[in-house]
């Protein structure tokens, strides 16, 4: 079954650092997403993404984030200068046809920033 | 603003024991999607169950089953004859199936173990 893949699993970066997390979501699938979830923390939507635009983006996803489908397959979540409280697993997801199909979960990236 | 409520940080059961997740949501929209996700240890998201709003009949799969109660606003998990690989984070979801707002509210999640 075909699945949605995150690299890397876990990436280390020391503050003020700029990292990129990816993720190549399902071939037909047309909706994307990023999720993040501090440790022990409830699961927080950061951005949805269609038709190579922002649909949608929570307060949390500011000017320090940005998102980016380079070459149609990867879909990218870039964070410019990381902050220690911006150690989180991030997740990708991706849904065939938007809100009202299933959304598919990769492993998620730990990010740790020291 | 919708909010998605589980009263239960944590839960354990003897396997083989059924156990009641419970699910409480706000919202002032007649259609919509809720879930039950699973997170086991190695963290990955995996959807356990959707029921749509708008189906009265609840629904399962498997083991797992929906109290559905729309007018209520409660959503409980059941999960029959449990596992030990059941053990996971378990989020109650909503989603609005509006193109313009498709995020997913996630509850804070119920930790549930599955004792041999």
């Amino acid at each position: 079954e075909p699945e949605v893949t995150q690299t890397p699993s876990h990436q280390v970066t020391q503050m003020g650092q700029e990292v990129i997390l990816r993720c190549v979501p399902i071939s037909n699938h047309l909706y994307f997403y990023w999720y993040r979830q501090i440790l022990g923390q409830k699961v927080e939507f950061l951005v949805s993404f269609y038709n190579n635009e922002i649909s949608e983006k929570s307060e949390i996803f500011d000017d320090q984030f940005s998102v980016e489908r380079p070459d149609g397959s990867n879909f990218t979540l870039k964070i410019r200068s990381t902050k220690l409280e911006d150690s989180a697993m991030y997740f990708c997801a991706s849904s065939r046809t938007g809100p009202n199909s299933p959304l598919h979960f990769g492993n998620g990236t730990r990010l740790t920033v020291t | 603003a919708q909010t998605v409520t589980q009263s239960q940080p944590e839960m354990s059961v003897q396997e083989a024991e059924t156990v009641t997740l419970s699910c409480t949501y706000d919202t002032s929209e007649s259609n919509y999607y809720l879930f039950w996700y699973k997170q086991p240890p190695s963290r990955q998201m995996i959807l356990v169950i959707r029921q749509e709003a708008y189906k009265q009949q609840n629904a399962t799969e498997n083991r797992f089953s929906v109290n559905f109660q729309k007018a209520a606003k409660s959503f409980s998990l059941k999960i029959s004859d449990s596992q030990l690989g059941d053990t996971a984070m378990y989020f109650c979801a909503f989603m609005k199936p509006r193109n313009r707002d498709d995020k997913i509210i996630f509850g804070k999640g119920t930790r549930l173990h599955i004792l041999p």
